[in-house]
C-alpha cells in the first residue's frame, strides 16, 4: 500500500521565519508534488519534481522553493513565510507513466 | 490542459445514485478524464478514470460520451460516507512530467 506522509498535520510560524515542510513516499516513485488548498480556489500546483534533483514550477511558485536530494523525498520551503501562505499544503507522489496520484495527509499551515 | 467545469455543490440522500457531470469542452485527443474524492483534512484519493465510453470498478462508474467534451461520475445508492468533495481532472500525464490541474470539485452531501 502506497504512503506518502507528510512531517506535521500542523503547524504555527511567524512571519518572516524560514518554513520546512517535509514529505516522504515509500514506493520509489519518480514523480512528486507540492500543492496548496485554499477554500473556493481548490487545489494548486507549487511545484513538481519528475526524478532526483529535478525540479519544475507549477502555477503559483512565487515565496516557494524545493529540495528533492532524495528519491523519496521532497521538500518545499518558504523562505520568508508570509500571513498569505497559510493554507493547507498537501504533497502527492505518482509512479512515473501512471496517472494516479497519491496524496498524503496535508499540512495545515498557520503564519502569523 | 483542458479546463473542466463542474457544479458546485449537489445534494442527495442515502441510497440514491448521483451522477456529477463535468464539461471539457477543449478535451485533447490524448487527454484521460480522471475523478477524485477528498474527505475533510484529508489529501485526494483516486476514484476512478477513464478514455471513452464506460468504465466501472467498485467504487463508482465512469460515463463518456463520443464526443468526449463531457463525462459524468455516476456513485450508485451513496452513503452519509460519500459526503465529500469530487474533482474531475483532463489531461495527459503519460510523460510523466505533466502535472494535475484541479478545479473547486462538487462539494458533495449526503443527507439520511
Amino acid at each position: 500500500d502506497v504512503k506518502v506522509t507528510q512531517s506535521s498535520r500542523y503547524l504555527v510560524k511567524r512571519t518572516g521565519e524560514k518554513v520546512f515542510l517535509e514529505c516522504v513516499q515509500d514506493m520509489d516513485h519518480e514523480n512528486m508534488f507540492w500543492y496548496r488548498q485554499d477554500p473556493g480556489l481548490g487545489l494548486r500546483l507549487i511545484y513538481f519534481s519528475y526524478d532526483v534533483k529535478m525540479k519544475e514550477k507549477g502555477d503559483i511558485p512565487e515565496g516557494y522553493s524545493v529540495s528533492r536530494e532524495k528519491k523519496e523525498r521532497f521538500s518545499l520551503i518558504l523562505e520568508s513565510a508570509s500571513t498569505n501562505q497559510t493554507s493547507m499544503y498537501l504533497c502527492a507522489s505518482r509512479r512515473s507513466g501512471q496517472r494516479e496520484q497519491y496524496f498524503g495527509p496535508g499540512t495545515r499551515l498557520t503564519v502569523t | 490542459l483542458a479546463k473542466t467545469t463542474q457544479p458546485i455543490s449537489m445534494d442527495s440522500y442515502e441510497g440514491q445514485e448521483v451522477n456529477i457531470t463535468c464539461s471539457h469542452n477543449n478535451i485533447a485527443t490524448n487527454d484521460y478524464i480522471t475523478w477524485y474524492q477528498q474527505f475533510p483534512s484529508q489529501g485526494p484519493r483516486f476514484i476512478i478514470q477513464g478514455y471513452k465510453t464506460k468504465v466501472t470498478n467498485e467504487v463508482a462508474s465512469l460515463f463518456i460520451p463520443a464526443d468526449r467534451k463531457s463525462s459524468t461520475l455516476s456513485l450508485p445508492r451513496v452513503s452519509l460516507s460519500d459526503t465529500a468533495v469530487y474533482y474531475c481532472l483532463v489531461g495527459d500525464w503519460d510523460t510523466g512530467r505533466r502535472a494535475l490541474t484541479f478545479g473547486s470539485g462538487t462539494r458533495l452531501q449526503v443527507q439520511p
